[in-house]
């Protein structure tokens, strides 16, 4: 049922490596974000936006870094990535007019593990 | 700033039984309220939202929640819960972006057991 994907839907990687973590969605959505989720914690945001060649850092500092070249696509990276870096990553989309009355659509997240 | 509160981490009732999840939230105007649940490895659905009009909203599954202003709450509730009903649920306020967009905030969550 889901119109906004997300893979891969789990990782273990190295320290050091650099990753890239895929979202695409088919709902013409302009509004996407990216939030990060760790256990008993809420969710932060990480990265957002409003369309295409935009983006935004959100509340909660991160080291990654997102591009937005296609209205579909929304991929985040870490160059280096580090334990601390382990956490579940959600994307999320917004419809073109959407406002703080506008729910968010969620994929199923990736779980990233940095060993 | 905008947040939200959900005092209770983790609540357990039996198959059948009703089911009240509390939500307090703080926003300066009038608040855009959501409840969402997360079921084990997936992402986040929408079970329901309120913007203004009538305080008792109905949602999917059977869910409902009551806005109350006095109270700054927004309280979901169940009358029979079902095993399928096990996940964690998420309450939010929305907020504006720059450039448009909603920034949700969200609580930590309420974990839900169902015992049969």
């Amino acid at each position: 049922e889901a119109d906004i994907y997300q893979t891969p839907r789990y990782l273990v990687i190295g320290t050091g490596k650099k990753i890239t973590l895929e979202c695409s969605q088919t709902m013409g959505h302009d509004k996407m974000y990216w939030y990060q989720q760790d256990p008993g914690m809420e969710l932060h945001l990480i990265h957002y936006s409003y369309g295409v060649n935009s983006t935004e850092k959100g509340d909660l500092s991160s080291e990654s870094t997102v591009s937005r070249i296609r209205t579909e696509h929304f991929p985040l990276t870490l160059e280096s990535a580090r334990p601390s870096h382990t956490s579940q990553y959600l994307c999320a989309s917004s419809e073109r007019q959407g406002g703080p009355n506008s729910p968010l659509h969620f994929g199923n997240g990736t779980r990233l593990t940095v060993t | 700033a905008q947040s939200v509160t959900q005092p209770d981490i983790h609540i357990t009732v039996s198959e059948g039984a009703s089911l009240e999840l509390r939500c307090n939230y703080s926003y300066g105007a009038t608040p855009y309220l959501f409840w969402y649940v997360q079921s084990p490895g997936q992402g986040l659905q929408l079970l329901l939202k309120y913007f203004s009009g009538d305080t008792l909203v109905q949602g999917i599954k059977g869910f409902e929640a009551e806005f109350k202003r006095s109270q700054s709450s927004f309280n979901l509730r169940k009358p029979s819960v079902h095993w399928s009903d096990a996940a964690e649920y998420f309450c939010a306020v929305g907020g504006r972006l720059t450039g448009g967009g909603n920034k949700l905030t969200f609580g930590t969550g309420t974990q839900l057991k169902v015992e049969l």
